[in-house]
């Protein structure tokens, strides 16, 4: 069974940083991209960054370009969002999401999520 | 980057209806289009990609069409756990975007 469990969310003041975490089991970690996708609190879905399954490739919303690091850890089947220069506008769920390889296109399993907010 | 426009924004109808959604790309993107369904306090489900490609698991009742620009989601006969919101993507470029949703409420 594929599972992705969030983890690192919390309340911070404008301009800190926090890094997200997305432990993944249940498949091959390497052969997936994964991605991460945010919602504001009432708002729709917003993408903000994938990475291939080796890690050699990332893409990010402009959004958060030059603020938010992807990365991932294929030993420790583990996905990472390091979000620096937090702005209040960065407040929400984020999720990590599989995205699928071969068989489909999207993101196939989502996390539960985790709240980030960012005020002071 | 490319705008998605859902339509309409809300979509109040019974159980057993037929739901049709909109989704408008501001440029072609072939058939680069995804769904996903969203309920209160849950992750989205991937239902439709390749704008007509029921994902592993998603009932016959909900169907994708379309391409190039205009692409619709029916689903064919409500059934209670359909009411929700529901989101459409574009994967024919980078930065991927979503449309803003259409909620499917209960009449």
């Amino acid at each position: 069974e594929v599972q992705l469990l969030e983890s690192g969310g919390g309340l911070v003041q404008p301009g800190e940083s926090l890094r997200l975490s997305c432990a993944a089991s249940g498949f091959t970690f390497s052969s997936n991209a994964m991605t991460w996708v945010r919602q504001a609190p009432g708002k729709g879905l917003e993408w903000v960054s994938v990475i291939s399954g080796s890690g050699g490739s990332t893409n990010y919303a402009d959004s958060v370009k030059g603020r938010f690091t992807i990365s991932r850890d294929n030993s420790k089947n583990t996905v990472f969002l390091q979000m620096n220069s937090l702005r209040a506008e960065d407040t929400a769920v984020y999720y990590c999401a599989r995205t699928c390889s071969l068989s489909c296109s999207g993101e196939d399993f989502w996390g539960q999520g985790t709240l980030v907010t960012v005020s002071s | 980057e490319i705008v998605l426009k859902q339509s309409p924004a809300t979509l109040s109808l019974s159980p057993g209806e037929r739901a049709t959604l909109s989704c408008r790309a501001s440029q072609s993107i072939s058939s680069y289009l995804v769904w996903y369904q969203q309920k209160p306090g849950q992750a989205p489900r991937l239902l439709i990609y390749d704008a007509s490609n029921r994902a592993t698991g998603i009932p016959a009742r909900f169907s994708g069409s379309g391409s190039g620009t205009d692409f619709t989601l029916t689903i064919s006969s409500l059934e209670p756990e359909d009411f929700a919101v529901y989101y459409c993507q574009q994967r024919s470029n980078r930065p991927l975007t979503f449309g803003g949703g259409t909620k499917v409420e209960i009449k």
